[in-house]
C-alpha cells in the first residue's frame, strides 16, 4: 500500500538558516512525489514535484527537494529561510497505477526572526 | 492562470441538514477530488472523479456522496450532516496523467452544530 510519512509535526528554524522538512514514502511502482504549502485559511499551493530524471528538483520560492530512491525519501530544503516561509507543508505521493494521491500529515514550519 | 473555486469559504449548518459543497475548475481537467483536512490527520480523500458521471470512493466516503454532471463541476453532498463532519473541505483538480499536479481551491470550513 502507498504511504507517506512526515516525521516532524513542527520544525523551527532561525531566519537566514537552511531548512529541511522531511518526507519518506512507500509505493509499489514508480513514485511521483509532490510538495505543497498551505498558508492560514487557504488551499494548498504547489511547490515542486519529482517525476523522473535529476534527483534534485527546484521549485517555487527558492525551495528544492532531493529524491533519494535508496532511502525512499524526498526532503524539502531551502538554503536560507524567510519569516514568510512559515506555513504548513505537505508531502504527497502518487502511484502511477492509480488516480489517488496520498498526503502526509503535514509539517508546520516556523521561521523565527 | 489556473483556477479552482469553491462555493463557500465558511458554512454553518445544523445536525441533520443536507449540505452541498460545490467546486468548479476552469482548466478542462479530467480528474477532480474532494478531501477533508483535520489537524494531525493531513488530507484524507473522500471521493474522486476521473470523468463526467464517473466517481470512485476514497478512503473516507461514509456519510458523503458526490455528483459530476459536467466536466468542470464536482459537488460534495452531506446527506445528513453530523457534528463529526465539522472540518475543512478542499477540492482539487488535475489533468489526466499520473504525473500531473493537483490544483486546489481555497477550501470550505464547515461547522455542524
Amino acid at each position: 500500500a502507498q504511504s507517506v510519512a512526515q516525521p516532524e509535526d513542527q520544525v523551527n528554524v532561525a531566519e537566514g538558516n537552511p531548512l529541511t522538512v522531511k518526507c519518506t514514502y512507500s509505493v509499489s511502482g514508480n513514485p511521483y512525489l509532490f510538495w505543497y504549502v498551505q498558508y492560514p485559511n487557504r488551499g494548498l499551493q504547489f511547490l515542486l514535484k519529482y517525476i523522473t530524471g535529476d534527483n534534485l528538483v527546484k521549485g517555487s520560492y527558492g525551495f528544492e527537494a532531493e529524491f533519494n530512491k535508496s532511502q525512499t525519501s524526498f526532503h524539502l530544503k531551502k538554503p536560507s529561510a524567510l519569516v514568510s516561509d512559515s506555513a504548513l507543508y505537505f508531502c504527497a505521493v502518487r502511484d502511477g497505477g492509480t488516480y489517488k494521491y496520498i498526503f502526509g500529515t503535514g509539517t508546520r514550519l516556523k521561521v523565527l526572526a | 492562470d489556473v483556477k479552482v473555486t469553491q462555493s463557500s469559504r465558511y458554512l454553518v449548518k445544523r445536525t441533520g441538514e443536507k449540505v452541498f459543497l460545490e467546486c468548479v475548475q476552469d482548466m478542462d481537467h479530467e480528474n477532480m477530488f474532494w478531501y477533508r483536512q483535520d489537524p494531525g490527520l493531513g488530507l484524507r480523500l473522500i471521493y474522486f472523479s476521473y470523468d463526467v458521471k464517473m466517481k470512485e470512493k476514497g478512503d473516507i466516503p461514509e456519510g458523503y456522496s458526490v455528483s459530476r454532471e459536467k466536466k468542470e463541476r464536482f459537488s460534495l453532498i452531506l446527506e445528513s450532516a453530523s457534528t463529526n463532519q465539522t472540518s475543512m473541505y478542499l477540492c482539487a483538480s488535475s489533468a489526466g496523467t499520473a504525473q500531473e499536479t493537483q490544483y486546489f481551491g481555497p477550501g470550505t470550513r464547515l461547522l455542524v452544530l
